[in-house]
């Protein structure tokens, strides 16, 4: 598959508690990216990790990148209920001069206050 | 918010109609592309296109068509609608082809009835 796939497809959580979604792929890819969708709305980026790159962060947000293993986590800690939405995960690729993303089916994230 | 804007919000039609949706890239943004999200599908990469020319082509039916126009912005034209074509439309922009993230818009939300 081309595209990433998440793991769990869903997760509910406490307030309070770290929230951690995995995404495994297939093929080669220049990064990988995270994103967020609250019900409906359009996709915000959250985070992006190089293929080059093992680990950033970005406030309550860590993403780990195996390209060994071919996956990544993005771990929220101290979770919110604003943090409920879905997440999805994005394989960036380059070809020529043109970026490329292709997204996974997301995991939906339901904190509990 | 994002900078894309995306029109309209809702759209509700009948089959066999045609509907065009209009996007507004982010100030600067010299590359548009669309997408198409359904509950079986996941979020389908369309199109892409930069200053004006169509750059890639994804999972987009022969009945949808799109456009860059000389300011920027883009349409999507879908003709001889089916009930399947429901879904929500997100327009992303970037800077250039091989900027690796995308600031996407709302959405437009088609019923097809």
């Amino acid at each position: 598959s081309q595209q990433g796939e998440e793991d769990p497809q869903a997760l509910s959580i406490q307030e309070g508690e770290n929230a951690t979604m995995n995404c495994s792929y297939k093929t080669s890819i220049n990064n990988l990216q995270w994103y967020r969708q609250n019900s409906g709305r359009g996709l915000v980026h959250l985070i992006l990790i190089r293929s080059n790159e093992r680990e950033k962060h970005s406030g309550r947000l860590r993403v780990t990148l195996d390209t060994s293993k071919k996956s990544s986590s993005l771990l929220i800690t101290a979770s919110r209920a604003a943090d409920t939405a879905s997440y999805f995960c994005a394989l960036g690729s380059h070809t020529g001069a043109n970026s490329k993303l292709t997204f996974g089916k997301g995991i939906t994230l339901s904190v509990r206050p | 918010d994002s900078g894309v804007t995306q029109t309209p919000k809702h759209l509700i039609t009948a089959t066999g109609q045609r509907v065009t949706l209009r996007c507004s890239p982010r100030s600067g943004d010299l590359s548009v592309y669309w997408y198409q999200q359904s509950l079986d599908q996941g979020l389908q990469f369309l199109i892409q296109y930069y200053n004006g020319e169509e750059r890639a082509k994804g999972n987009i039916l022969e009945r949808f068509s799109a456009q860059q126009f000389p300011d920027l912005h883009s349409e999507l034209n879908l003709s001889s609608l089916e009930l399947g074509d429901s879904a929500l439309y997100f327009c992303a922009s970037s800077v250039a082809p091989i900027q690796e993230t995308q600031y996407f818009g709302p959405g437009t939300r088609l019923l097809v009835l």
